[in-house]
């Protein structure tokens, strides 16, 4: 299957600061990457959707001024979590479909990235 | 508006057959797709439907009613190893984007 590097796997950062993840697609061209959050024990919560070179697209209830999510290129999506606090403390999972006859099916995920706000 | 249940938890012995469900009611429908998760870390594909009926591969079968919103994942002859969580995730087919369900943990036990 295809690949998708997300960095870092794990963060550990101050109250107020803020936080780059990359996602990137390794051997593909990912038209669309997408943005979840996961707390312990529960499933995977769709944030946003970001298609390559416009705007991100939110979900209901997800400040999109705090989670800032770019996607310049075909194979790089980065997710800012800015101006951290605690509650912003989860696992953080991004996951890329392409646009290729086989890749338009199957969502590959990165490794994840465990946020930790003190 | 979108929703997808599985139940929560399930326990199973090793070496039995288990079958998880799943469903539906979503606006749309491009495929649902079935993934493994163990404990902190990503997701990994095990199925896809987009035809009704069953798709079989090795220990894993994947079934699909579209008429009934309705899933299952069936797993053969459990290890220990099976023990994670399953998530159903439906493609709502507009936006190309995965809505997953409420997971279903499954402990396989000696």
């Amino acid at each position: 299957g295809a690949v998708v590097s997300q960095h870092p796997s794990w963060v550990i950062c101050k109250s107020g600061t803020s936080v780059k993840i990359e996602c990137r697609s390794l051997d593909f061209q990912a038209t669309t990457m997408f943005w979840y959050r996961q707390f312990p024990k529960q499933s995977l919560m769709l944030m946003a959707t970001s298609n390559e070179g416009s705007k991100a697209t939110y979900e209901q209830g997800v400040e999109k001024d705090k989670f800032l999510i770019n996607h310049a290129s075909l194979t790089l999506s980065t997710l800012t979590v800015t101006s951290a606090h605690p509650e912003d403390s989860s696992f953080y999972i991004c996951s890329a479909r392409g646009s290729l006859t086989r890749m338009n099916t199957e969502a590959f995920f990165g490794q994840g990235t465990r946020l930790t706000v003190v | 508006g979108q929703n997808i249940d599985q139940p929560t938890e399930m326990t199973a012995t090793e070496g039995a057959i288990v079958q998880i469900n799943c469903t539906y009611q979503t606006s749309g429908f491009n495929g649902l797709f079935w993934y493994q998760q163990h404990a902190g870390e990503a997701p990994t594909f095990l199925s896809y439907n987009v035809l009704d009926g069953l798709e079989e591969k090795g220990r894993f079968s994947s079934f699909l009613s579209r008429s009934k919103g309705y899933s299952y994942l069936l797993l053969k002859e459990l290890q220990m190893k099976d023990s994670a969580s399953y998530l159903c995730a439906v493609d709502g087919g507009a936006t190309n984007k995965l809505i997953f369900g409420t997971g279903t943990l499954l402990a396989v036990q000696p």
